[in-house]
């Protein structure tokens, strides 16, 4: 089956640090990738859905100067968290779909555990 | 916008028996809905997809249903085995993005 894969499962950074995270489908094609934020007990919230070689478009809400998102090629986006803060700590998760995906399911990553301290 | 409603209780059933989880969504009648499986501190898994011109799917011990009119799915598991213990997800495809519920908790007990 597909498989996509989440780097790194988790890291602990200092407020105002940046950090990046990326996402990578590793038997697949992913036309479209996703990055939801997950509190817990709550459902994934959408931040924005990125196409590969184009601008990502961000849910109403998400800072997209403050989340960069970079879909660079058909197997890897990223997600770079500028200047954290501990209310940016979350569980971050991506998804792909696209070639690998006949009728529309997401394949999600395993997800990154973000703790600012 | 898309609102999707999952019972927020955990669900508590015996080994063997069959679960039957609820997702209800609010306005518009999505392309298709799906359902996932998510164990804790992990990323969701794809269980089963059904169209909105479906009304029942199945794959070994799972069967989805689509009721358009009631504007609800029910997700069920036969032969229900304490590994299946998760929090399972419902998600509809509006508007070219996914809208998640919050999930229900299953609990299979020996």
């Amino acid at each position: 089956g597909a498989v996509v894969s989440q780097h790194p499962s988790w890291v602990i950074c200092k407020s105002g640090t940046s950090v990046k995270i990326e996402c990578r489908s590793l038997d697949f094609q992913a036309t479209t990738m996703f990055w939801y934020r997950q509190f817990p007990k709550q459902s994934l919230m959408l931040m924005a859905t990125s196409n590969e070689g184009s601008k990502a478009t961000y849910e109403q809400g998400v800072e997209k100067d403050k989340f960069l998102i970079n879909h660079a090629s058909l197997t890897l986006s990223t997600l770079t968290v500028t200047s954290a803060h501990p209310e940016d700590s979350s569980f971050y998760i991506c998804s792909a779909s696209g070639q690998g995906s006949s009728g529309g399911e997401q394949y999600f990553g395993p997800g990154t555990r973000l703790t600012v301290t | 916008s898309q609102k999707i409603e999952q019972n927020s209780e955990a669900l508590n059933i015996q080994e063997g028996k069959t679960a039957t989880l609820t997702c209800n969504y609010t306005n518009y009648s999505p392309a298709y809905l799906q359902w996932y499986r998510q164990d804790p501190g992990r990323g969701p898994v794809f269980l089963l997809l059904i169209r909105e011109n479906e009304k029942e799917k199945r794959k070994e011990r799972l069967k989805v249903t689509f009721d358009t009119t009631l504007k609800q799915s029910l997700f069920h598991i036969t032969a229900s085995q304490p590994a299946d213990s998760a929090t399972y997800l419902c998600a509809v495809y509006n508007f070219n993005k996914f809208y998640f519920g919050s999930g229900t908790k299953l609990n299979v007990k020996p």
